[in-house]
């Protein structure tokens, strides 16, 4: 089956700007969660989603926000970048409460 | 929020030799997975550890969950250059949680 997949892969932004990365999860996985990775942070919680509501926010400035549609697709929105927004910005997705993720490739930011 | 500690940050090891990351909680975790991610890439599940002293075996991975389901390692006997990576350990927030809190990884170099 497909994994889970994420556009763009990569992402150049300037200051200011805002922006929106798409992941769709593998077919039948609901619940749909977004990390950021940074050499410094590690893998940092975003936010998740189940049946297009949000049920767990991380300790991000409201900047970042996301949506999941009916089809269990999600998006994410940074806005008014600024350069500590470069990062790994990671997807992953899971069928329920219990076992693992299935994370995606990923969508590189770089913000100058 | 729930925090993992993951120890040592960086390992390298001549091929061959063996290898252990320990990951350690100040809470009681209700389960704990184990991440692989190759330079380059994303995020890979290798297991999940639920019971109190359950130990579980991939080829050459050992993984064990502490009594007090406090702590957790990854045993890799007999490294090959294909184990470099960044190895990840992760607990859910708490049971039926779907947020899942990162350690900062092991950093796994082998030297052929």
């Amino acid at each position: 089956k497909a994994g889970v997949t994420q556009t763009p892969r990569y992402l150049i932004k300037t200051r200011g700007q805002q922006v929106t990365l798409s992941c769709s999860p593998i077919s039948g996985h609901r619940s749909v969660s977004w990390y950021q990775q940074t050499p410094g942070q590690g893998l940092q919680f975003l936010f998740e989603y189940f049946s297009e509501t949000q049920r767990n926010k991380g300790n991000f400035p409201g900047r970042f926000s996301g949506r999941q549609f009916s089809n269990s697709r999600s998006e994410m929105n940074v806005s008014t970048l600024e350069l500590g927004d470069s990062a790994l910005y990671l997807c992953a997705s899971t069928q329920g409460s219990e076992g693992g993720y299935t994370f995606g490739s990923g969508t590189r930011l770089t913000v100058v | 929020g729930q925090q993992v500690m993951q120890i040592p940050q960086y390992q390298h090891v001549q091929e061959g030799e063996d290898f252990t990351t320990y990951c350690n909680s100040s809470t009681t975790l209700s389960n704990i997975q184990w991440y692989k991610q190759r330079p380059g890439g994303h995020p890979v599940f290798l297991i999940q550890l639920v019971k109190s002293g359950e130990v579980k075996k991939q080829k050459r991975l050992t993984f064990q969950f502490g009594e007090a389901k406090k702590n957790s390692s990854l045993h890799i006997t007999a490294t090959q250059t294909t184990d470099v990576g960044t190895y990840f350990c992760a607990a859910r927030s708490g049971a039926g949680s779907y947020q899942l809190t990162f350690g900062k990884g092991t950093k796994l170099s082998v030297i052929p």
